[in-house]
């Protein structure tokens, strides 16, 4: 089957402008993550989708970053404005629900560098 | 592809020994243990998971420890080789796939 793809695979702003992201999980998957990950750090979830409705976003910085998943397939992650601290790289992953859901697909990430 | 874990702890290992990486994790409340290898310029990869009720699970070539008195996690690799270089995460949540928290990840490294 094929995997989490997201685009674009690299992206330099400057600080202060807006940038978005897009993910395409895999076909059937109901659960969407979208994590962020600072080099040298684990990943950290941003948001979590089931189907189109959020199931966790405690850790997304609302004033700046939001999130989508219209049609519950396709997932846009946008920042608006960006900082410097926003550069990492921003992963997408997908899951079954239910007993299987523990087992999340990545994509390749998107890494973000802000200037 | 961009590096992973610039500044992680190292775990150096010769080819062919057994490699093992250690994990603390922090919610008691956590039923669900994920490892995960990341290499440069990839997403992390799946390797093997197991349930607060076991203690031990076995795949191919790796076996996950799970210590809740003392809140450990480790992955024993067998035979390591060369495409075992990578970084590797332990991850913590609930097993309907809620509440996921990764670690701060250990960079594994082969020698010849």
């Amino acid at each position: 089957e094929a995997g989490v793809a997201q685009s674009p695979r690299y992206k330099i702003i400057e600080k202060r402008q807006s940038v978005a992201f897009w993910c395409n999980p895999i076909s059937g998957h109901a659960t969407l993550y979208w994590y962020q990950q600072i080099l040298g750090q684990g990943p950290k979830l941003l948001i979590q989708f089931q189907n189109n409705g959020v199931v966790d976003d405690s850790q997304l910085p609302k004033d700046r970053f939001s999130a989508e998943r219209l049609k519950g397939v396709d997932s846009t992650l946008k920042i608006q404005p960006a900082k410097l601290e926003d550069s990492a790289v921003y992963l997408c992953a997908s899951s079954r629900t239910g007993l299987a859901a523990y087992e999340q697909y990545f994509g390749p990430g998107t890494r973000l560098t802000v200037t | 592809g961009e590096s992973v874990g610039l500044h992680l702890p190292t775990l150096s290992v010769q080819e062919g020994d057994n490699s093992i990486i250690n994990c603390a994790y922090s919610n008691s409340a956590s039923d669900y243990f994920i490892w995960y290898k990341q290499e440069s310029g990839k997403g992390p990869q799946f390797i093997i998971d197991i349930r607060s009720n076991m203690d031990k699970r076995q795949g191919q070539r790796v076996t996950v420890l799970l210590n809740k008195t003392v809140k450990h996690l480790s992955l024993q690799i067998a035979a390591t080789q060369p495409g075992d270089s990578a970084v590797y995460f332990c991850a913590e949540g609930s097993s309907y796939g809620q509440n996921f928290v990764f670690g701060p990840g250990t960079r594994l490294s082969v020698l010849p």
